[in-house]
């Protein structure tokens, strides 16, 4: 069981490159979560996804998007990567949205130069 | 917007000292949820607290929910060194997503 999986787990970009974050759970969770932890902060919601088939906007969605692609997958997109989006982001889902545990992954560092 | 503020940012003690951490949220909650991040690890689940004026203990930890339900605590008591870690309180207000503090790093002293 391997709860809920991340990919990659570091990257590199430069100013205005793209890329995607991949994250799948095996829990048959219906919510799942994409936040952003830097120091000092906590951690902030980008975005989610309370059930299949819907998305919704966070504390601090600038500059990303995200598709829930079917009940396992939920992936985030940085479309012009900016330095002010170097962070540590974490996956997570839940049974239901609010009111269950948060199960995380384990994390992608990126940094953008 | 719900905020949820927590305190202190950082708490070094010597071990077998206890420790608390205190979160407070500036609108009445639903729920609060706490979690453990050891360093360089995600966040992992340690409880939720539903009711007003909710205990619920863990071993050494011992949670609580205000009667108001505007302010949870967690305490440890007689800290170890696997108690390193930051510790995040993360609130719900009606219908909005979880809102997370931002922590509060705990360093244990052998």
């Amino acid at each position: 069981n391997a709860g809920v999986t991340q990919t990659p787990k570091f990257q590199v970009l430069k100013t205005g490159q793209s890329m995607t974050l991949q994250c799948a759970q095996d829990m048959n969770h219906n919510s799942m979560y994409w936040y952003r932890q830097d120091p000092g902060m906590g951690l902030r919601l980008i975005y989610y996804s309370a059930s299949e088939g819907t998305t919704d906007k966070g504390e601090v969605p600038n500059g990303y998007n995200v598709s829930r692609l079917n009940k396992r997958e939920f992936s985030l997109r940085l479309e012009s990567a900016a330095p002010s989006q170097t962070s540590v982001y974490f996956c997570a889902s839940s049974q239901r949205d609010g009111d269950s545990p948060l199960h995380f992954g384990n994390g992608t560092r990126l940094t953008v130069t | 917007g719900q905020q949820v503020m927590q305190i202190p940012q950082y708490q070094h003690v010597q071990e077998g000292e206890d420790f608390t951490t205190y979160c407070n949220s500036s609108t009445t909650l639903s729920n609060i949820q706490w979690y453990k991040q050891r360093p360089g690890g995600h966040p992992v689940f340690l409880i939720q607290l539903v009711k007003s004026g909710e205990v619920k203990k863990q071993k050494r930890l011992t949670f609580q929910f205000g009667e108001a339900k505007k302010n949870s605590s967690l305490h440890i008591t007689a800290t170890q060194t696997t108690d390193v870690g930051t510790y995040f309180c993360a609130g719900r207000s009606g219908n909005t997503p979880l809102v997370f503090g931002k922590g509060t790093r705990l360093s244990v002293i052998a």
